[in-house]
């Protein structure tokens, strides 16, 4: 089993819908990581939290330490946001532990 | 002001050879990472470095890849006696202190070993 697990492995929603992507993990972590990698491979970060709830624009990311668990939500939905989606912890040991990532399609 | 670049963005090369990867980060940026990404996959950890020393180089798969930052600032993984196996895009980024502050990753190698 995987320390990192994300879901779903693959999305396809329509142009402003609601998205959740899931990031589930098994080890102690100082803090977990959201990054978008586009086609091409260009990765950039999004988020780094170590508690309760982050917003940027449309994207929020929450984190629930009890329960190693981190959800990245994607409000009224675009094409452009069309991406992976990699979840990333940075484990107590000061590893750094990534998930396999969401690869989210918006249909226009 | 610039963001972390790598050079080649793209290499090819033939079982065996030695190559070496580029990893310019963000000035200033005291922590350097180096990661490897094979299709379809999420990255891999290869190695950390804090300054100029290598703090954690576990993530390195076998004594054919290393990896040197002399001065703190470039840079350079090296990988001896390429194995097909090796292809894979290599990415590197930085931060401004430990691991738990945001990442800025280069664009990549894409290494091919043909």
């Amino acid at each position: 089993k995987n320390e990192v697990e994300q879901s779903p492995q693959n999305l396809t929603a329509q142009e402003g819908e609601f998205i959740t992507i899931n990031c589930s993990y098994s080890v102690g972590i100082s803090a977990l990581h959201w990054l978008q990698q586009h086609p091409g491979g260009g990765i950039v970060s999004l988020f780094m939290l170590s508690s309760g709830k982050k917003k940027h624009g449309r994207l929020i990311a929450t984190i629930n330490i009890q329960e190693k668990h981190s959800s990245l939500h994607i409000t009224a939905s675009h094409p452009r946001d069309s991406a992976v989606y990699i979840c990333a912890v940075s484990g107590r040991d000061d590893k750094i532990i990534f998930g396999k990532g969401t690869r989210l399609h918006i249909l226009p | 002001g610039a963001g972390v670049s790598q050079t080649p963005s793209n290499k090819v090369t033939e079982k065996g050879k030695y190559v070496e990867l580029r990893c310019d980060p963000i000035s200033g940026h005291t922590a350097l990472y180096w990661y490897r990404q094979s299709l379809g996959q999420g990255p891999e950890f290869l190695i950390y470095f804090q300054g100029t020393g290598a703090a954690d180089d576990s993530g390195l798969p076998n004594d054919r890849f290393f990896a040197v930052r002399p001065e703190g600032s470039v840079s350079t993984l090296k990988i001896q006696r390429t194995e097909r196996g090796d292809s894979a895009v290599y990415l590197c980024a930085s931060s401004l202190g430990g691991k738990t502050d945001t990442q800025y990753f280069g664009p990549g190698t894409r290494l091919t070993v043909l």
